[in-house]
């Protein structure tokens, strides 16, 4: 099976623009998070989607959305870009919403300018 | 809340020691615990979880971890390191009750191997 993909790898922004990204999860999969990686911040939670659905939701500005379409394919939006912005988003599939193992994608480093 | 807490940023051992990476962690209920690695510019990939049973869990490339509830630890271990295991490891946590698959990750530990 293919693992979970994100588009695009890189990306270069500058301030107040805005800024999709997308994943794709393993064939079979419904249940889609997003995770921000900064060196300051660690690993924090976005948000969750699981049949079209957001699930949960972690403590980030209105900026940051997201959405799942009917394909478990998911895409997370980030408007207003700012300097902090800067990070490597991962996505991260799993079977189910239950407990479940979630597996990475390669991430999709976002540089904003 | 749940939180994850790795004591130690980074951990260096010369290969074929036995290596440990700790972890502790806080959460309401019993725990799901994970451990996952990241190479440079990579995602995260996965090692090993706990849910129930066998406190002793093995994993991927020979790693296993010892869930000892008494003391809310989640140890990464290896009998013998490689130079090639040398990476970023993060052990995360989510309760098994609640709905969602949230997970809360520690600040992570370098792992260095050397001849």
């Amino acid at each position: 099976k293919a693992g979970v993909t994100q588009t695009p790898r890189y990306l270069i922004k500058t301030r107040g623009q805005q800024v999709t990204l997308s994943c794709s999860p393993i064939s079979g999969h419904r249940s889609v998070s997003w995770y921000q990686q900064t060196p300051g911040q660690g690993l924090q939670f976005l948000f969750e989607y699981f049949s079209e659905t957001q699930r949960n939701k972690g403590n980030f500005p209105g900026r940051f959305s997201g959405r799942q379409f009917s394909n478990s394919r998911s895409e997370m939006n980030v408007s207003t870009l700012e300097l902090g912005d800067s990070a490597l988003y991962l996505c991260a599939s799993s079977l189910s919403s239950t407990p479940d193992t979630q597996y990475f994608g390669p991430g999709t480093r976002l540089t904003v300018l | 809340a749940q939180s994850v807490a790795q004591p130690e940023d980074q951990v260096n051992v010369a290969e074929g020691n036995p290596l440990t990476v700790k972890c502790t962690y806080s959460v309401s209920g019993n725990p799901y615990l994970f451990w996952y690695v990241q190479y440079p510019n990579r995602g995260l990939q996965f090692l090993l979880k706990y849910i129930t049973g066998d406190n002793l869990v093995k994993g991927s490339y020979g790693f296993e971890a010892e869930f000892n509830k008494s003391q809310t630890s989640f140890h990464l271990k290896k009998p013998s390191a490689l130079v090639s295991d040398s990476a970023l490891y993060f052990c995360a946590v989510r309760a098994l009750t609640g709905g969602g698959n949230k997970l809360t990750f520690g600040t992570g530990t370098q792992l260095k191997v050397e001849l």
